[in-house]
């Protein structure tokens, strides 16, 4: 089945060290999403990607970072995680930019201690 | 300043009754609008659209209702299902879906058998 994996499903830092999340798709697609939920939040995008250009939101702190290999992954990197960065972290794929059907993946919980 | 409210954080329908969940913007500009569905431990995955030319789409058991003068969505389930208990977004979009999603923050369906 086509779909959207992410890896890994939990992960504990300390607080300030480097942490990346995985994403990988299998459907192709030319966008890709990520989004931080936190607890009883909406799903914020944080920024995405249209084949390699990427897209920053512009409250998007800079202590994340994303990198985009090649069209099936993709990587969130956090640099220097501090306690607020505790979330979900979703990734999300479309075959087009914009506000269209996304494909989500089951999310990353991040844990900061 | 959360454009897409779902004011509901929860709701509990019998078995076989219909389920109506509400949705409101704020954003003039929003002219697409999607509902996503969540189970636990799973990403979002999508359940329906509409867009602003129209009033009301249907699939199935799953109709959504927009009025724009309103600013108000709802999601009907009719008849409910036990499957149906999950969370469900809200989302929307300008530029009829060419701009980047924004999600209300959710209201947890539970269907009693």
């Amino acid at each position: 089945d086509a779909m959207v994996i992410q890896n890994p499903r939990y992960q504990v830092t300390q607080f300030g060290k480097p942490v990346t999340l995985s994403c990988s798709q299998t459907l192709n697609h030319n966008v890709m999403y990520w989004y931080q939920q936190k607890s009883s939040q909406a799903p914020k995008l944080l920024f995405h990607y249209y084949d390699k250009d990427f897209n920053n939101e512009a409250d998007t702190p800079d202590n994340f970072q994303s990198r985009r290999p090649n069209t099936s992954f993709c990587f969130l990197d956090i640099r220097s995680p501090g306690l607020g960065d505790a979330a979900m972290y979703l990734c999300a794929t479309s075959g087009r930019l914009g506000g269209y059907e996304q494909y989500f993946g089951p999310g990353t919980r991040l844990t900061v201690t | 300043d959360q454009q897409v409210k779902q004011n509901s954080p929860s709701l509990s329908v019998q078995e076989g009754r219909i389920s109506i969940l509400n949705c409101d913007y704020t954003n003039s500009m929003f002219d697409y609008f999607l509902w996503y569905k969540k189970y636990p431990a799973e990403g979002p995955t999508f359940l329906i659209s509409i867009s602003s030319i129209k009033d009301k789409n249907e699939d199935g058991r799953f109709t959504v209702f927009l009025n724009k003068s309103a600013k108000h969505l709802s999601l009907h389930i009719v008849p409910s299902q036990p499957g149906d208990s999950a969370v469900y977004f809200c989302a929307a979009s300008a530029n009829f879906g060419n701009e980047k999603l924004t999600f209300g923050t959710g209201t947890r369906l539970t269907i009693i058998p």
